[in-house]
Order: structure tokens, then C-alpha cells, then sequence
């Protein structure tokens, strides 16, 4: 049972090139989300999904799309790379009951763009 | 936009000293979590609350819910040097929120042996 893992954990890009970051979990929840967490900002919110087939627009989206073409992977891609791009992603995915959050993290992918 | 604001930003104490951690917002949420977070490593889930007036105790650390289910406070007791990381504040809310938290900027603790 590996909860959420995410790949890669660490990358370097170019501005202008385009990359694919992957989560997968095996916890057969229906939500799943991609943040980013840069320093003093906590953790913002990028796209989400409510279940397979499904995606919808976070906080910060601009610059990022994401696909859920199964409902135990989410993927997040970068078509054009900009510095201000350069941060750790985190993928989760929760389990809601009532008015219950447990939202569960991988461990992060970090990403820089020179 | 909901918002949450956590204080203080960063905490440096010495071990066996007793802390608070505040998490305040003028939105009323549904439930709010407690995650820690260690370097390198996603955040992890400490605790929901979800009533008004709710207290939960888990072993040295005390959450608390406001009345009003605006804010929340995390107080440890005695820290340890285990107990270094950054602490996350985020609250869950209804209606065209839900599936969504919101999270707190964070709150860097460093307790020195």
C-alpha cells in the first residue's frame, strides 16, 4: 500500500521546455489535487478532480493543464516552462465523510526552471 | 476568497517550552485540519475538528475550534526537538467549495535542545 506517489522527485527545465509531472494512488479516493508550495505562501492550489474523466481550475492554473484518464493517476503538465514556475508540486488526493477532510500528500516533486 | 491567516509566521524556542499557533480567517468553515509538515516530505494529517467549541487532545498538543468555526490554535505542551516543522492550518468549506481547503500560510517551528 504506497498511498500517493508522485513522479519525478526532482527536475531541472529550460524556460520554453514542456514536462509531465505523474501522481498515482492506490487509495481509490475520488478526489485528487495538485499544489504548489512556495515559501510564505503555503500551499496553493493548481487544478483539481472530483473523479476520473473529470478536472477543474484551482487558485493559481495559468501555465498548467492536468488530465485523470484513470481515477488512480493524475497528471500535471507544463507546456512552456518560466522560472516562475521554479517550486515543489505536491499531489493529494482526500477521503470526505460528512464534513471530514483527510487529505493525503506524496512526497513532492521539486522543480526548477533556469 | 477565503483566507486564513496563521501566526506566528516563524517560532524558535527551547526544548520543554510550552507554544501556540494561531489560525484565523473572517470565513466560517465546515471543519478545519492541523497537517505537519518535515523537510523534504508532504504534509501530514494531525487532526480535523469540526465542531464549534471543540478541543481534541492528542498527546502534548491541544487544537482548538473557535465558537464560530472561523479559527483555530494548536498549543503544545513541553516541545521537543521532535516536534520541529512547518505547521499547516487548513479549513474545508461548503457549497461551491466543497472537495477544496484552504490553507494557511504556515507557521515554522524550531525547538532547540
Amino acid at each position: 500500500n504506497a498511498g500517493v506517489t508522485q513522479t519525478p522527485k526532482f527536475r531541472v527545465l529550460k524556460t520554453g521546455q514542456s514536462m509531465t509531472l505523474l501522481c498515482a494512488q492506490d487509495m481509490n479516493h475520488e478526489y485528487m489535487y495538485w499544489y504548489r508550495q512556495d515559501p510564505g505562501m503555503g500551499l496553493r492550489l493548481i487544478h483539481y478532480s472530483v473523479g476520473e474523466g473529470t478536472t477543474a481550475k484551482g487558485e493559481v492554473p495559468d501555465g498548467y493543464n492536468v488530465s485523470r484518464l484513470k481515477k488512480q493517476n493524475f497528471l500535471l503538465g507544463l507546456e512552456s516552462a518560466a522560472p516562475s514556475q521554479t517550486s515543489v508540486y505536491f499531489c493529494a488526493t482526500t477521503k470526505i465523510y460528512r464534513e471530514n477532510y483527510e487529505q493525503y500528500f506524496g512526497p513532492g516533486t521539486r522543480l526548477t526552471v533556469t | 476568497t477565503q483566507l486564513l491567516e496563521q501566526s506566528p509566521q516563524f517560532l524558535s524556542i527551547q526544548e520543554g517550552e510550552n507554544l501556540t499557533v494561531y489560525c484565523n480567517s473572517s470565513s466560517v468553515f465546515s471543519s478545519l485540519q492541523w497537517y505537519r509538515q518535515e523537510p523534504g516530505e508532504g504534509p501530514v494529517l494531525l487532526v480535523t475538528v469540526v465542531t464549534g467549541g471543540e478541543v481534541k487532545k492528542l498527546k502534548r498538543l491541544t487544537f482548538q475550534f473557535g465558537d464560530a468555526r472561523k479559527d483555530s490554535s494548536l498549543h503544545i505542551t513541553a516541545a521537543q526537538t521532535g516536534d520541529t516543522g512547518l505547521y499547516l492550518c487548513a479549513g474545508a468549506g461548503g457549497g461551491t467549495s466543497y472537495g477544496k481547503l484552504t490553507f494557511g500560510q504556515g507557521t515554522i517551528l524550531t525547538v532547540h535542545p
